[in-house]
This record gives C-alpha cells, structure tokens and sequence, in this order.
C-alpha cells in the first residue's frame, strides 16, 4: 500500500528565510508526486509535480521541490518565505489512488 | 476559463438522511474525483470517475456512492447519514491524457456538510 508522511504539523519561519516542508512517500514502482497549498476555507491548489526527468522541480509563487529516490523523499522548498505563503500544505502520491498526507500548517511570521 | 465548481457550498442534514452533492468539472477534463476532508483523518479518496466510469474507489462504505454523466459532471451521494460524515467533500478534475489520469486535479471549494 501506497502512503505519505508529512513529519510536521506545523512549520514556522520568519519572513524573508527560507522554509521547506518535508513528505516522505512510499510507493510501489515509480511515483508520481505532487504538492498542493489551501487557504482558510477554499479548495486546495496545485503547486507542482514530479513525474519524471529533474530532481529539482520548480513550481508556482517560487516554489520548489527535491526528489530523492534512495531517501523517499519529496521536500517542498522556497528560497525567501512570505507572509502570504502562510496555508496549509499537502504532499500527494499518484499510482494506482491519490494518497494525500495530512497537511503541513506553514505559518510565516512578519 | 471556469474552475471546478461544487453546489451547495454548506449542507446541513440530521442522521439517517441522504445527500447529493454535485459538482461541474473544468471544460474538457474528463476526470473528477472526490474527497473527504476532516480534522481528524485529513484528506481521503473516496472515488475517481472518467467517462462515465468508476474508475478507482477508497475505502468508504457502502453508503457513499457516486456517478459521472456524459458531460462528465458528477454528484455524489450519501445515505443514511451518520454524524461522523460531517467533513468537508472536495471534488477535483483533471486532464487526462493517453488514459493516463497521473495529472495535477484541479480542485473545487468544497461543499461543507454538516449532520446533526
């Protein structure tokens, strides 16, 4: 059985740091990996993937992700948070179902 | 071009009651798939339909099921309520490309179901 695992419920960076949230996965065969953000009482939006091709996947609002297949990992990185990227974050596995973890709470203090 | 959208936006029902939830996917994606998002047990799949089809389904009883119609808008359905079914229920769509469904979904805002 497929799962992701999201260590951190929550995440607390000062403005202007870097931050990354961390999801490690287990799947069997290759996986299809993806990050998601939601903001307070609306539906979760699409940051990036990871299908195939470049360890380093860069995404939308600046964002970017690290595949490492030997660790199973699939951290989600920025190089300078803001105050708006305070959400909820989601680590997602695709083969044969949508696995999601449980949710990363960043919060970015000013 | 138009997100997915989702009808109601809030649900309230008492136990033993039946909901429909529907939901309009983005023009042209093909596949829609609904979740079950609460506190306590974050976000689940409950199922997956493309062109008209279950394509995959979670691990949900019987009580909550689900259809897609040709212009693939899908509802899906809740019987006999219990109070553990209040969550909020997302649907999401995606592309889907050579019958691989591997894509980034696009996700509604969910409509919040509340049982009493």
């Amino acid at each position: 059985a497929q799962s992701v695992a999201q260590p951190e419920d929550q995440v607390n960076v000062a403005e202007g740091n870097p931050l990354t949230v961390k999801c490690t996965y287990s799947v069997s065969g290759n996986p299809y990996l993806f990050w998601y953000v939601q903001y307070p009482n609306r539906g979760l939006q699409f940051l990036l993937k990871y299908i195939t091709g470049d360890n380093l996947v860069k995404g939308s609002y600046g964002f970017e992700a690290e595949f490492n297949k030997s660790q199973t990992s699939f951290h989600l990185k920025k190089p300078s948070a803001l105050v708006s990227d305070s959400a909820l974050y989601f680590c997602a596995v695709r083969s044969y179902i949508p696995t999601f973890g449980r949710g990363t709470s960043l919060i970015v203090h000013p | 071009k138009a997100g997915v959208t989702q009808t109601p936006r809030y649900l309230i029902k008492t136990r033993g009651q039946q909901v429909t939830l529907s939901c309009s996917p983005i023009s042209g994606h093909r596949s829609v798939s609904w979740y079950q998002q609460t506190p306590g047990q974050g976000l689940q799949f409950l199922f997956e339909y493309f062109s008209e089809t279950q394509r995959n389904k979670g691990n949900f009883p019987g009580r909550f099921s689900g259809r897609q119609f040709s212009n693939s808008r899908s509802e899906m359905n809740v019987s006999t309520l219990e109070l553990g079914d209040s969550a909020l229920y997302l649907c999401a769509s995606s592309l889907v490309i050579g019958g691989m469904g591997y894509n980034e979904q696009f996700f509604g805002p969910g409509t919040r179901l509340t049982v009493l």
